[in-house]
């Protein structure tokens, strides 16, 4: 069965505080995404990455910055946290240009207090 | 790329069939319609897919007449476990050839026993 696992279910940091939010996939799929979810906005794309060490922002990069050091890792960095980043992130990743399914993580709902 | 439409909310009763009809007028040549499903804390999952006709499978049938400017997602004799919000996705954004799902806010479905 094909998986993207999330780090953290739930999160609680302070502000200010560095936040690491963790995405593996074990499909060996090219592309991977992040999204943030937030009541009555849909899902709205933060960065992405199409291989290892390469990424492209997303409509909200603001306050996010990413790596991808293996293929099947992704992983989401609040440099500084603050209250408006509180939100639901998705993690998902997609095969090659023709693969157009999308595998999605459970989700870590992250609380900045 | 191809903007959507869709209502943002429905109500239906367990056993009914359902019709979610989302509108994609400028929608290219080589775009594919998807629909996925998302339960509260989770993270979308795919349902369906198709390019033109009809297309069914084990959970929904997509509608998609001849101009593909529309398509409808019907979901037979649903039940409370139906209960999601489902995104209609037409095309995408492409960077160095990849497939970036777009979402908009979704139809949040609501069965009533």
């Amino acid at each position: 069965d094909v998986k993207v696992t999330q780090s953290s279910r739930y999160l609680v940091k302070r502000t200010g505080e560095k936040v690491f939010l963790e995405c593996v996939q074990d499909m060996d799929h090219e592309n991977m995404f992040w999204y943030r979810q937030d009541p009555g906005l849909g899902l709205r794309l933060i960065y992405f990455s199409y291989d290892v060490k390469m990424k492209e922002k997303g409509d909200i990069p603001e306050g996010y910055s990413v790596s991808r050091e293996k293929k099947e890792r992704f992983s989401l960095i609040l440099e500084s946290a603050s209250t408006n980043q509180t939100s639901m992130y998705l993690c998902a990743s997609t095969g090659g240009s023709m693969n157009t399914e999308a595998f999605f993580g459970q989700g870590t709902r992250l609380t900045v207090v | 790329l191809a903007k959507t439409t869709q209502p943002i909310s429905m109500d239906s009763y367990e056993g009914q069939e359902v019709n979610i009809t989302c509108s994609h007028n400028n929608i290219a040549t080589n775009d594919y319609i998807t629909w996925y499903q998302q339960f509260p804390s989770q993270g979308p999952r795919f349902i369906i897919q198709g390019y033109k006709t009809k297309v069914t499978n084990e959970v929904a049938s997509l509608f998609i007449p001849a101009d593909r400017k529309s398509s409808t997602l019907s979901l037979p004799r649903v039940s409370l476990s139906d209960t999601a919000v489902y995104y209609c996705l037409v095309g995408a954004d492409t960077s160095g050839g990849s497939y970036i799902p777009t979402f908009g806010r979704g139809t949040s479905l609501i069965v009533h026993p």
